[in-house]
């Protein structure tokens, strides 16, 4: 069974704070995300890695970068931190393969108040 | 842009009571669709997916949904539902071209024992 494994469950910040929120995932898959989830609004992308060192931008990158120097790790960093980055942060995980209905594997998610 | 629009925010309904919660989605080319399910505390799982193929596909616990390519809609159905699914419900569509996901803003469904 897939295990993506967030390093928080739950984070408290301060404003200006430089935020790390880890990511790592045990099954050798290509591809790795991060969204936010907030009321009303779904899950968002914030950025997303196919690749070890690769990176690009999902729809909502600012405020944000990520890090993704190992193929099982993708971390999501808050360069400074703000109040309206207070939210549920999730990362998930699919393998590349050759089945376009690859799903993606979520984690636990990281519940982090910025204050 | 690709958007996902699911009709209903929040669900009441008693136990048996027939469940079918909407999903419409914009894109004009080869899409993937998923409903994923959060129940309270855990983590997202997949519910059900199509691809390709019946139209109609089933899922886990006794979920199923219809793609309807000329509605652009891919609406979930449970004949019966029990407590037990209380839960949030995300409905997401994946572009082929680009292979992101763009998600739905959920549903909460709240079953009444």
């Amino acid at each position: 069974d897939v295990k993506v494994t967030q390093s928080s469950r739950y984070l408290v910040k301060r404003t200006g704070e430089k935020v790390f929120l880890e990511c790592v995932q045990d099954m050798d898959h290509e591809n790795m995300f991060w969204y936010r989830q907030d009321p009303g609004l779904g899950l968002r992308l914030i950025y997303f890695s196919y690749d070890v060192k690769m990176k690009e931008k999902g729809d909502i990158p600012e405020g944000y970068s990520v890090s993704r120097e190992k193929k099982e790790r993708f971390s999501l960093i808050l360069e400074s931190a703000s109040t309206n980055q207070t939210s549920m942060y999730l990362c998930a995980s699919s393998s590349r393969g050759a089945d376009p209905g690859q799903p993606q594997h979520f984690g636990d998610g990281t519940r982090l108040s910025i204050l | 842009a690709q958007s996902v629009s699911q009709h209903n925010h929040h669900v009441i309904l008693s136990e048996a009571a027939s469940l079918e919660l909407g999903c419409n989605y914009s894109y004009g080319g080869t899409v993937n669709l998923f409903w994923y399910v959060q129940y309270p505390g855990q983590h997202l799982q997949l519910l059900l997916k199509y691809f390709s193929g019946d139209p109609l596909v089933k899922g886990i616990k006794g979920f199923e949904a219809e793609f309807i390519k000329s509605k652009f809609s891919f609406n979930l159905r449970k004949p019966s539902v029990q407590w037990s699914d209380t839960a949030e419900y995300f409905c997401a569509v994946k572009s082929t071209n680009t292979g992101k996901l763009i998600f739905g803003q959920g549903t909460t469904l709240q079953v009444k024992p």
